[in-house]
């Protein structure tokens, strides 16, 4: 069965220096994954997709996130944070035998000015 | 573009009481669906349906029920509100039945059972 763990609950960087936001997943097929980003009070908002076609996925607001098959990952990234960055990020799967989708329990990410 | 839109956006419920949250989308989407979010634990579906007069249930569905008379509107009913049900409620939406496809999301509904 797919499974999400998100390796980190809370991350803290300072402003202009690089993101890092752990995802691994298990499942014995090539899947499709999600980032998405839920700023305060809002609803969640897609950041980017895995399909295969690629392994390095271009996002918007400068995020990408790699997919590596042999680590099972698929880290999300940004060269240099802004202060508007800051909110919680899911990885997500989706969950193909029951039309579900699988729920990473959320990245906290700060930015310090 | 108002694409998904949940109302009310916070609600205080007396335990036993009955509500429902509104959920409309504008986008033609098939599939909607409910989730709920708590801390530390991501979202967890509760009912979805991929179009109207179609549902199941999700994960966590017992304690709500749904219906989808039409495309645009999916509401979610809380039969007899407990402190468990306490909780930021999402209603999404995506194009077609494809698990694989993004999904759109409403700001939520937090609500608080007394």
């Amino acid at each position: 069965a797919q499974s999400v763990t998100q390796l980190d609950s809370h991350v803290s960087v300072s402003e202009g220096t690089p993101v890092l936001l752990r995802c691994n997943y298990s499942s014995s097929y090539s899947p499709s994954l999600f980032w998405y980003v839920q700023h305060p009070n809002k609803g969640l908002q897609l950041l980017l997709k895995y399909t295969s076609a690629a392994t390095l996925v271009k996002g918007i607001n400068g995020f990408e996130a790699e997919f590596k098959k042999s680590e099972t990952s698929f880290h999300l990234t940004k060269p240099s944070a802004h202060m508007s960055d800051a909110a919680e990020y899911f990885c997500v799967a989706p969950l193909y035998n029951n039309n579900d989708m699988r729920f990473g329990a959320g990245t906290r990410l700060t930015v310090k000015p | 573009n108002a694409g998904v839109t949940q109302t009310p956006k916070f609600q205080v419920l007396k335990t036993g009481q009955s509500m429902t949250l509104q959920c409309a989308q504008d986008m033609n989407h098939e599939y909607m669906s409910w989730y709920r979010q708590d801390p530390g634990m991501g979202l967890r579906l509760i009912h979805y349906s991929v179009g109207a007069g179609i549902t199941d249930q999700g994960e966590v569905p017992n304690g709500y029920n749904v219906s989808r008379s039409t495309t645009e509107d999916f509401p979610l009913r809380l039969l007899s509100a407990a402190p468990s049900q306490t909780s930021v409620y999402f209603c999404a939406s995506r194009q077609g039945r494809y698990v694989a496809q993004p999904q759109h999301f409403g700001d939520g509904t937090r609500l608080s059972i007394l």
